[in-house]
């Protein structure tokens, strides 16, 4: 089966402007999450998605950052205006279960944004 | 404060030898954990997972062990190869499904 697909895989800002990233999850997968991976850091999670509704934004700087996933399926992840320390590697996951047990993630190639 | 923390921070081994990556954590409850492998430029990719009944779980040269009661597992890769070469995150779940990751140890096997 297809895998999650994110684009575009690098991006080269200068801070101040705005950029948008991509997801497709795979098919019949319920669950969507964005993450933020600081160099030398764990992924952290920004948002996270059933369906199209949103289970848990806690972490996601909603001052510069939006994300939607209006039919439920594709997903953009919005920063504007960027930062410096926005330079991070942003992964696109998905899962088939709902939000919490067991079901696996499985994570994109992700987008490696640089701000400078 | 839930946190996993993962030792050594980075490891160099030469190919063909064995190594064993540290992950500790202080998630409760505890739902169940992961062992992720992430490559460069890549998305983590899971290798193994374990609930709180489960004391070791392989996947291949990849064998992972855990001890619910100190908190502590470790992945055990053996006769590395150069393809090991990876950043490896332990993850661990919290029984309200939230995930808490460590920060990983980037493995370097050399020839």
């Amino acid at each position: 089966e297809a895998g999650v697909a994110q684009s575009p895989r690098y991006k080269i800002i200068e801070k101040r402007q705005s950029v948008a990233f991509w997801c497709n999850p795979i098919s019949g997968h319920a669950t969507l999450y964005w993450y933020q991976q600081i160099l030398g850091q764990g992924p952290k999670l920004l948002i996270q998605f059933q369906n199209n509704g949103v289970v848990d934004d806690s972490q996601l700087p909603k001052d510069r950052f939006s994300a939607e996933r209006l039919k439920g399926v594709d997903s953009t992840l919005k920063i504007q205006p960027a930062k410096l320390e926005d330079s991070a590697v942003y992964l696109c996951a998905s899962s088939f279960g709902l939000a919490g047990g067991r079901a696996e993630q499985y994570f994109g190639p992700g987008t490696r944004l640089t701000v400078t | 404060k839930n946190q996993v923390e993962q030792s050594p921070q980075s490891l160099i081994i030469l190919e063909g030898k064995n190594c064993t990556l540290q992950c500790n954590y202080t998630v409760s409850p505890f739902s169940n954990l992961r062992w992720y492998k992430q490559d460069t430029g890549r998305g983590p990719v899971s290798l193994t997972i374990m609930t709180f009944s489960e004391n070791t779980k392989s996947n291949g040269r990849y064998t992972a062990t855990l001890d619910a009661d100190t908190k502590q597992s470790s992945l055990h890769i053996t006769a590395s190869q150069l393809s090991d070469s990876a950043s490896y995150i332990c993850v661990v779940r919290g029984s309200q499904g939230n995930l808490i990751f460590g920060k990983g140890t980037k493995l370097s096997v050399k020839p």
